[in-house]
C-alpha cells in the first residue's frame, strides 16, 4: 500500500536536545512538506520540497531544518533554538503543485520537549 | 486579516440533519481549495476539493464554491455520529503553499 509513514508516533525529549523526525513516502510523488499544530490551531507550514536537494522556508522555519537527499524521504529537525517546540508535527506529499493535487497526510510526530 | 477563517464552532447538529461548514479566504488569486477532517488526536484526511465555482458532490459531502464571494462551504447531508471531527477548510497561496483554516468542530448528536 502507498503511502506516508512518520516514526515515531510519540517522542519526548529533554529541553536542549536536538530531534529529527523521521518522514518516508513510496506515493513517488515530487513534493514534500512539513507542517506543525497546535491545540486549536490551523497548521502552519515549515518547510517544503519541490525536487530533491532543493527546500523553502515556509511560515515558522525558525528553530528547525530539513534535508531531501532522496525523493522518498524528507526528514525534519527541531533544533534546541526552537522556543516551543512542543507541537504535533504532520508530514505530506502533493503528486504536483497543489492547484491540481491535493495534499497527503502522514498519521503524525507528536513531540514533548520538557 | 487571516488568509483563511471558518465559523469557529462547535457546530452541533442531530443525526440525520445537514451540517453546513463556511470558510472564506483573502487572496483572490486562489485556485484550488480542500476540505479535510480531522479526527481527535489523528492526521488530517482529505474529503474534497473543488476548483470551479458552483458545487461538487461526492457521497453525502457537497462542497460550494464562490469566487466572486469569496467563499467555499461544506454541506454534510444526513449526518452520522462518525462525522463528529474538526474540518479544516484549506486555501492555495501559490503553488506549492497551502493556508488552513482554524477548522470548524463537529459533534453529531445521536
Amino acid at each position: 500500500d502507498g503511502g506516508i509513514t512518520q516514526s515515531p508516533k510519540y517522542l519526548f525529549r529533554k529541553e536542549g536536545q536536538n530531534v529529527t523526525l523521521s518522514c518516508e513516502q513510496n506515493l513517488n510523488h515530487d513534493a514534500m512538506y512539513w507542517y506543525r499544530q497546535d491545540p486549536g490551531q490551523g497548521l502552519r507550514l515549515i518547510y517544503y520540497s519541490q525536487i530533491v536537494n532543493d527546500f523553502q522556508k515556509g511560515d515558522i522555519a525558525e528553530g528547525y531544518s530539513v534535508s531531501r537527499e532522496k525523493k522518498e524521504s524528507f526528514p525534519l529537525t527541531v533544533t534546541s533554538a526552537q522556543k516551543n517546540p512542543t507541537a504535533f508535527y504532520l508530514c505530506a506529499s502533493a503528486s504536483d503543485r497543489l492547484y491540481n493535487s491535493p495534499l497527503h497526510f502522514g498519521n503524525g510526530t507528536r513531540l514533548t520537549v520538557t | 486579516q487571516k488568509e483563511v477563517e471558518q465559523n469557529s464552532g462547535p457546530l452541533s447538529v442531530p443525526e440525520g440533519a445537514i451540517a453546513s461548514l463556511n470558510c472564506t479566504y483573502s487572496d483572490r488569486g486562489s485556485q484550488s481549495f480542500f476540505w479535510y477532517r480531522q479526527y481527535s488526536g489523528k492526521s488530517p484526511e482529505l474529503i474534497m476539493f473543488i476548483y470551479s465555482n458552483g458545487d461538487k458532490e461526492d457521497g453525502r459531502f457537497t462542497a460550494q464554491l464562490n469566487k466572486a464571494s469569496q467563499y467555499v462551504s461544506l454541506l454534510i447531508r444526513d449526518s452520522q455520529p462518525s462525522d463528529s471531527a474538526t474540518y479544516l477548510c484549506a486555501v492555495n497561496v501559490n503553488d506549492y503553499k497551502l493556508s488552513f483554516g482554524a477548522g470548524t468542530t463537529v459533534t453529531v448528536r445521536a
